[in-house]
């Protein structure tokens, strides 16, 4: 089975603080995703990457940053944490998308971490 | 314009019995995936079916089957029977060639399995 796993489950911290949320997945997957999820707005793509040291920002980039040192670990950074980055964070990994849009690939979620930014 | 759009945000079914959960999407790509997951209580995204844009049949998973309809850009998710199990968010997404293979997710609709 694909195994995504993220570092915390809960977090809380302070405005201001620099936060590190870290995902790790098992399966070789080349690509790997961050979202946030909030009530009513369902998930958002924060960024992504096929590769290792390459990202592509998603639809809400802006005020973080992501490292992707080695294949199976995918770091999201929150700079300078704020309230209203106060989340549910996802990470995700899926095979390499090329293969084409309407390949069954799926991506593989990990259980996610709920962020409170006091 | 919403690439998914699911318009109950909240849906109850009695225990036994099968739901229907709407999803519409936009497109004008002639290749495209579309995938429902699940998301219990305790929060990761479940897999739950997935229905490819040039499939004939529509596509089954045990309880779960998708009611494709290309032409009025549908892709329902039928649960039979449901169970109490069965409550949690469900999300309708979808994969085109032109977002670079990413998923679109749309906003959910949370399903209340009643005993």
């Amino acid at each position: 089975d694909v195994k995504v796993t993220q570092s915390s489950r809960y977090l809380v911290k302070r405005t201001g603080e620099k936060v590190f949320l870290e995902c790790v997945q098992d399966m070789d997957h080349e690509n790997m995703f961050w979202y946030r999820q909030d009530p009513g707005l369902g998930l958002r793509l924060i960024y992504f990457s096929y590769d290792v040291k390459m990202k592509e920002k998603g639809d809400i980039p802006e005020g973080y940053s992501v490292s992707r040192e080695k294949k199976e670990r995918f770091s999201l950074i929150l700079e300078s944490a704020s309230t209203n980055q106060t989340s549910m964070y996802l990470c995700a990994s899926s095979r390499i998308w090329a293969l084409g849009a309407d390949s069954t690939d799926t991506q593989y979620f990990g259980p996610g971490t709920r962020l409170t930014v006091l | 314009a919403q690439k998914i759009t699911q318009t109950q945000p909240g849906m109850f079914v009695q225990e036994k019995e099968a739901v229907t959960l709407d999803c519409t999407y936009d497109t004008s790509d002639q290749s495209y995936g579309l995938f429902w997951y699940k998301q219990p209580s305790s929060g990761e995204m479940i897999f739950l079916i997935y229905q490819g844009s040039y499939d004939e049949q529509n596509a089954t998973e045990g309880r779960y089957s998708l009611n494709f309809q290309k032409a009025r850009k549908s892709a329902n998710l039928v649960i039979s029977a449901s169970q109490l199990g069965d409550s949690a968010m469900y999300f309708c997404a979808m994969r085109e060639m032109r977002s670079q293979g990413n998923l679109i997710f749309g906003k959910g609709t949370k399903l209340s399995v009643k005993p």
